[in-house]
């Protein structure tokens, strides 16, 4: 499975875009980048998915360059709520049981301030 | 409305003392998985299920069992919680079958050994 790697910690301010990028060097050719949020005490929640190029939805984009070895999720006009811990991950979540899991890296832990 | 349901929230064990917790999904997928989390850290994968075919990661303990009577419910089993267990224990699902498929957490199930 690929590694990933990410800053430990960002800090920013209300109103900015946050970018967060995250080392995928041995990504997989079947393999898709998922960005998950988690608040503390709760579970990882989806934030966006990408497999090549940009994604874009109502919460974030994803960049991915060419080669696939990094991703940068960017965050618009973050606000205080945004302070969370985020984590990248790389991984295949289809086909046999030899597939199909995902494992976490440290996470970057965005802090918002006022 | 909850898609992945873990049972309890809270739980207070003694040391050596078995415990189980439980997990429902209302989404019918394929794959479960039981990740641990301990304070100020990513979380880590026990194991996880694609149907009952059960995948065990090679550092999870034997302390720590699973199971899966059927495709809604898993279970996570500690035969005998040390008190480097307590931790939070997060139930996810997906599906397979198609690529890029999102994995869906629970809000976990936070474990304190006495």
């Amino acid at each position: 499975l690929a590694k990933t790697t990410q800053p430990i910690s960002m800090d920013s301010y209300e109103g900015q875009e946050v970018n967060i990028t995250c080392s995928h060097n041995n990504i997989a050719t079947n393999d898709y980048i998922t960005w998950y949020q988690q608040f503390p005490s709760q579970g990882p929640r989806f934030i966006i998915q990408g497999y090549k190029t940009k994604v874009t939805n109502e919460v974030a984009s994803l960049f991915i360059p060419a080669d696939r070895k990094s991703s940068t999720l960017s965050l618009p006009r973050v606000s205080l709520s945004d302070t969370a811990v985020y984590y990248c991950l790389v991984g295949d979540i289809e086909g046999s049981s030899n597939t199909g899991k995902l494992i976490f890296g440290q996470g970057t832990t965005l802090q918002v301030k006022p | 409305d909850a898609m992945v349901i873990q049972n309890p929230r809270y739980q207070v064990t003694q040391f050596g003392k078995p415990v189980t917790l439980s997990c429902s999904q209302t989404l019918n997928h394929n794959v479960m998985y039981w990740y641990q989390q301990k304070s100020s850290q990513a979380p880590k994968l026990l194991f996880h299920y694609y149907d009952k075919d059960f995948n065990n990661e090679a550092d999870t303990p034997d302390n720590f069992q699973s199971r899966r009577p059927n495709t809604s419910f898993c279970f996570l089993d500690i035969r005998s919680p040390g008190l480097g267990d307590a931790a939070m224990y997060l139930c996810a699902t997906s599906r397979p079958g198609g690529r890029g498929n999102t994995i869906y957490f629970g809000e976990g199930s936070w474990l304190t050994v006495v």
